[in-house]
């Protein structure tokens, strides 16, 4: 079963900075079926990136993920407001369950 | 605009059952899985289970408590955990895997359901 873990547990930046959030896997995998996941308060997860770097619909520019192998990262290149939530990976093994990384909060500073 | 929306009751005594269910607009396509994700306060993403047209997966921490259905006529799917304690309690989410992206693309907005005497 695959474990991820996220980096760092919490993210402390200004609005107009540059965030990067990594995902780490315990052991590599033959896909790049790595997903990323915004969570803001009181609301439901929303699919961001998919494919390690795929936008999901709607999805601002601003969002980018690469990685590959157990090292994936997620980029938000100038913070808005509405970006300062929870952050989850998932990565898509070769057996079940779905696993979800810890999750990156990131918060104002 | 595919939409999800869970609904049951948002209390549940421990050692009964637990029963929600979600219903789907906007998508009558086949081509899915459709699962079930869990969130203690606080805490992370655990997901419970997934069916799909030809079965059913369940997370094996759940220790054979968890059951799926699935109503293509009503477009709903439903979960049922048994023998439920507080540590059951969470807001729980439906949500829409696709298998084509591998990814959960569409979820629900979560219902709250609290185990408690």
């Amino acid at each position: 079963e695959i474990v991820l873990t996220q980096s760092p547990g919490t993210l402390s930046l200004s609005p107009g900075e540059r965030a990067t959030l990594s995902c780490r896997a315990s052991h590599s995998v033959t896909n790049n079926y790595l997903s990323w996941y915004q969570q803001r308060p009181g609301q439901a997860p929303r699919l961001l990136i998919y494919g390690a770097s795929s936008r999901a619909t709607g999805i601002p520019d601003r969002f980018s993920g690469s990685g590959s192998g157990t090292d994936f990262t997620l980029t938000i290149s100038r913070l808005e407001p509405e970006d300062f939530a929870m952050y989850y990976c998932h990565l898509y093994g070769d057996s079940l369950p779905f696993i979800f990384g810890p999750g990156t909060e990131l918060n104002i500073k | 605009q595919v939409q999800l929306q869970e609904s049951g009751p948002g209390l549940v005594k421990p050692s009964e059952t637990l029963s929600l269910t979600c219903t789907v607009s906007g998508d009558s396509s086949t081509n899915y899985f459709w699962s079930w994700i869990r969130q203690p306060a606080g805490k992370g993403l655990e997901w419970i289970a997934r069916i799909f047209a030809t079965g059913t997966n369940y997370n094996p921490s759940l220790n054979g408590r968890v059951s799926m259905s699935l109503d293509r006529s009503k477009n709903q799917f439903s979960l049922t955990l048994n023998s439920v304690t507080a540590a059951d309690t969470a807001v729980y989410y439906c949500a829409r895997w696709s298998a084509a992206r591998v990814c959960f693309d569409y979820w629900g907005q979560g219902i709250l359901v609290t185990v408690s005497s």
